[in-house]
């Protein structure tokens, strides 16, 4: 069935180091890929997406990578603040021809000041 | 613009007890999720509305869980008897257009099966 796997499950990094996180996906008809951050006792929070027509998406401090043949995505961390520490999820779909979203297991990154 | 609205926040519960979490969408969002998380795990659809109609159920397991949205607008999402393993957090999620792929979560309910 559909499958998106997430690594590392865990990532510590230094104030100001740069975090980098990848999910593959198994659905060659994925074309939506949303990242999300959830904190303690929060929802999960869209902070960046990227849909197939595109290979590489940046705001601000957040970049994300989109390789389509490899059916692989990554999130770029750049500058990293202690804020910045939480819980980062990636997500596939088939976007706007209904489909659900597909979750990775999640990544608990920590900024250590 | 406020976001999506969930209630209770927690809930704690014995197992063979039933349960009910309400969602209100944002306004105007014509389609609504629920998920579930389990802790440590990525969120996992239960069920999509378009509307007030079922698009996706296909893992809810309905011989306990059960959902509704009446009138297109709030969803309830039920679940009879309760058993140790539903112990998650539950989240509605809602996006504005069929073909809108953002979806927008509401903060959640954890439920605690004792």
């Amino acid at each position: 069935g559909e499958n998106v796997e997430q690594h590392p499950s865990t990532l510590s990094v230094q104030e100001g180091d740069s975090a980098v996180i990848k999910c593959t996906y198994s659905d060659s008809a994925s074309n939506y890929f949303p990242w999300y951050k959830q904190e303690l006792g929060k929802g999960p929070q869209l902070i960046i997406d990227i849909r197939s027509n595109v290979g590489e998406k940046k705001d601000q401090r957040i970049a994300v990578t989109l390789n389509k043949t490899a059916k692989h995505f990554s999130l770029h961390i750049t500058e990293t603040q202690p804020e910045d520490s939480a819980v980062y999820f990636c997500a596939a779909s088939r976007g706007n021809q209904g489909g659900k979203l597909i979750f990775g297991q999640g990544t608990e990154l920590s900024v250590k000041p | 613009e406020a976001g999506v609205a969930q209630s209770p926040r927690y809930k704690i519960i014995e197992k063979r007890q039933s349960v009910a979490f309400w969602c209100n969408p944002i306004s105007g969002h014509a389609t609504l999720y629920w998920y579930q998380q389990i802790l440590g795990q990525g969120p996992k659809l239960l069920i999509q509305f378009q509307n007030n109609g079922v698009v996706d159920d296909s893992q809810l397991p309905k011989d306990r869980f059960s959902a509704e949205r009446l009138k297109g607008v709030d969803s309830t999402l039920k679940i009879q008897p309760a058993k140790l393993e539903d112990s998650a957090v539950y989240l509605c999620a809602s996006s504005p257009q069929p073909s809108t792929d953002t979806q927008y979560f509401g903060p959640g309910t954890r439920l605690t099966v004792l």
